[in-house]
């Protein structure tokens, strides 16, 4: 059974760094773009960027690269995102969620992780 | 403001039918990506629900269906049930933005 699971709900003080993971199994993970999408509060879906385990292979959305970052360990079967100062208005949950091998849709998805940056 | 075009919200009483669209542009949909529509119910994760446009992962009832066509496509459901009232998303990739992007979703209510 595929699954991807999600660390859990972070709070944190604006200026503080995170890292949250998403841990695959039940399928090859190296060989699927794992993505990560965000909604904030109220608010509907966002794409933030995916990343392709093999060979760390990234993609980020325009509007939030330079913000965070990327990148998975093959080797534990995880991807991460991680901020280096997070902002009150980066409070939201985050899913992970692994790409289709034969389309660009997410088949699979994380459960969220929520962050809550809050001084 | 989203990439692609949903309506804020929907509502049909039990065992009407609905349509959800989500209209995008030339350098998405019209340029021929696929388009997939999601369903999060009230505080989980979002779920695949209909994938390259009209197939649906197994699982999903047939009541779901998709349709596209130019710089559009649809979500229809049938027979509709209590268990459907959710948030329902569209995707697609846009190729002058060069990534994946949602429509803003549309909350479906059973009356």
């Amino acid at each position: 059974e595929v699954q991807l699971v999600q660390s859990g709900a972070e709070v944190k003080k604006p200026g503080e760094s995170l890292k949250i993971s998403c841990k695959g199994s039940g399928y090859s993970f190296s060989n699927h773009w794992i993505g990560w999408v965000r909604q904030m509060p109220g608010k509907g879906l966002e794409w933030m960027g995916i990343i392709y385990p093999v060979d760390s292979d990234t993609r980020y959305s325009p509007s939030l690269q330079g913000h965070v970052t990327i990148s998975a360990d093959k080797s534990i079967n995880t991807a991460y995102l991680q901020w280096s100062s997070l902002k009150a208005s980066d409070t939201a949950m985050y899913y992970c969620a692994r790409r289709y091998s034969r389309g660009d849709n997410f088949d699979y998805w994380g459960q969220g992780t929520l962050v809550t940056v809050s001084s | 403001q989203s990439v692609l075009t949903q309506p804020p919200s929907v509502s049909g009483a039990p065992g009407q039918r609905v349509t959800i669209s989500c209209t995008g542009s030339s350098s998405n949909i019209g340029a021929g990506y696929d388009v997939h529509w999601y369903q999060q119910l009230p505080g989980t994760a979002p779920k695949l629900l209909i994938y390259i446009s009209i197939n649906r992962p197994s699982g999903v009832p047939d009541r779901f269906s998709g349709s596209k066509s130019g710089t559009s496509a649809s979500l229809a459901i049938t027979g509709l049930q209590a268990e459907d009232e959710a948030d329902y998303y569209c995707q697609s990739f846009d190729i002058n933005l060069s990534a994946w992007v949602f429509g803003g979703g549309t909350k479906l209510t059973v009356l």
